[in-house]
């Protein structure tokens, strides 16, 4: 079983498109992330829910906008792409309070924008 | 805030040889969580080993290990006997303790694994 996915896996758009990313977690945790790894390699934290409230939102342009339905699901919507926006995004939950707190991460999203 | 360095941005290791990667941070705080996460090209992170602060007891995991030395705030990750299978990019990573979940990582560090 799939602990963490996202869909799509892979998604070519053109500027100024909108389009979403689905995550799911099937391992009943209550916090949920989106990170942002760039063509470099490097991994950011984006947002953070816990039980559907944000807790984190890292100075990430207002075209992005997170959506929790419930705990178990965190969606990445992105208005009017660009360049700039292609990079891999991952979703990750945790459950907080016990102990370390491990974040589990979904496979990513290859986001590119042309 | 909060910031993960990795000096080096690649290594080579023979395969069965031992390798070590290192990793500075800056933080003010006196408890926190460290870690090193494994990203294979298939891109899935994966964790290797962590680290809490308050343990001085260094972590180790089957063949990785970590050297913690919290008054240098360093934390390198010993790789023995590798295999081919551990080529990879190495992240390290900071988490406060009690406080923010975010996870602040390194630039990375690629890893090749020569047969």
């Amino acid at each position: 079983d799939t602990a963490v996915s996202q869909t799509p896996k892979y998604l070519v758009t053109q500027m100024g498109n909108d389009k979403s990313i689905k995550c799911e977690q099937n391992l009943g945790h209550d916090t949920m992330y989106w990170y942002k790894q760039d063509s470099k390699k490097f991994l950011k934290i984006m947002f953070s829910y816990n039980n559907k409230e944000l807790i984190i939102n890292e100075t990430v342009p207002n075209r992005f906008s997170p959506k929790s339905p419930d705990k178990a699901h965190l969606n990445l919507h992105i208005n009017s792409l660009e360049l700039g926006d292609s990079a891999v995004y991952f979703c990750a939950s945790s459950q907080v309070g016990q102990g370390y707190n491990e974040q589990f991460f979904g496979p990513g999203t290859r986001l590119t924008v042309l | 805030a909060q910031t993960v360095t990795q000096s080096q941005p690649e290594m080579s290791v023979q395969e069965a040889e031992t390798v070590t990667l290192s990793c500075t941070y800056d933080t003010s705080e006196s408890d926190y969580y460290l870690f090193w996460y494994k990203q294979p090209p298939s891109r899935q992170m994966i964790l290797v080993i962590r680290q809490e602060a308050y343990k001085q007891q260094n972590a180790t995991e089957n063949r990785f290990s970590v050297n913690f030395q919290k008054a240098a705030k360093s934390f390198s990750l010993k790789i023995s006997d590798s295999q081919l299978g551990d080529a990879a990019m190495y992240f390290c990573a900071f988490k406060e303790w009690g406080g923010s979940e975010k996870l602040v990582f390194g630039k990375g560090m690629k890893l090749t694994v020569n047969p």
